[in-house]
């Protein structure tokens, strides 16, 4: 089955640790994204990519690194330098230009200790 | 700068037909998108608007009106299932053509 997959669903870090969230997709779309989600609000944009070996920052990418070196493959770097990373996190491919579809990965929530 | 506003809450009857609104600032007006997200999962694609006018998908329908800057979505014959944020998006030139999310509104339906 064609899908996103991204993993773990929880992450717990403590402070001043880098962690990576790993987000996977096999549907063969160009456009890959990456968002944040705090409680009771809209999606933040933190990243994206259009095409392989190039990405953009978004909205509030301070705190956050990303990599394309696969189309199938966007992991997202929460950096020690994330002030306030406790959210949950949420992975998006689309077939790119002007489709306006995305899918979604099932989230990871991460929470800082 | 380009903003989003939609009801943060809406209460609805089982069976009944319930709007949710949506306005928009922004330049270079693309599309307006809607989704569907249930408590701690993903949000899913609901509809596109690009033109001015209604889409419907069976049970829901999206309208588009360019010079109010406005749309809805619009669920009809509401189930328990269709208890959920919605969340309206705009693309647009300032955004990159990226997609901008509105705060979501969670609908509330009673048997």
């Amino acid at each position: 089955d064609g899908g996103i997959t991204q993993s773990p669903k929880y992450l717990f870090r403590k402070e001043g640790q880098n962690v990576t969230l790993s987000c996977e997709q096999n549907l063969n779309h160009d456009a890959m994204y990456w968002y944040r989600q705090d409680p009771g609000q809209g999606l933040r944009l933190i990243y994206y990519s259009q095409i392989v070996n190039d990405f953009q920052k978004g909205d509030i990418a301070e705190g956050y690194s990303v990599s394309r070196e696969k189309k199938e493959s966007f992991p997202l770097t929460v950096t020690s330098a994330q002030k306030n990373p406790t959210a949950f996190y949420l992975c998006a491919s689309s077939i790119g230009g002007a489709n306006t579809e995305a899918f979604f990965g099932q989230g990871t929530r991460l929470t800082v200790v | 700068g380009q903003s989003l506003e939609q009801p943060s809450e809406v209460t609805a009857v089982e069976g009944a037909i319930v709007q949710i609104n949506c306005t928009y600032q922004t330049s270079g007006f693309y599309g307006l998108s809607w989704y569907q997200q249930h408590d701690g999962g993903a949000p899913t694609f609901l509809s596109y608007n690009a033109l001015d006018g209604l889409e419907e998908t069976g049970r829901f329908s999206s309208f588009l009106s360019r010079s109010d800057s406005y749309g809805y979505l619009l669920l009809q014959e509401l189930q328990m299932k269709d208890s959920a944020s919605y969340f309206c998006a705009v693309r647009s030139m300032d955004s990159n053509y990226q997609l901008i999310w509105g705060a979501g509104t969670k609908l509330i339906i009673k048997p």
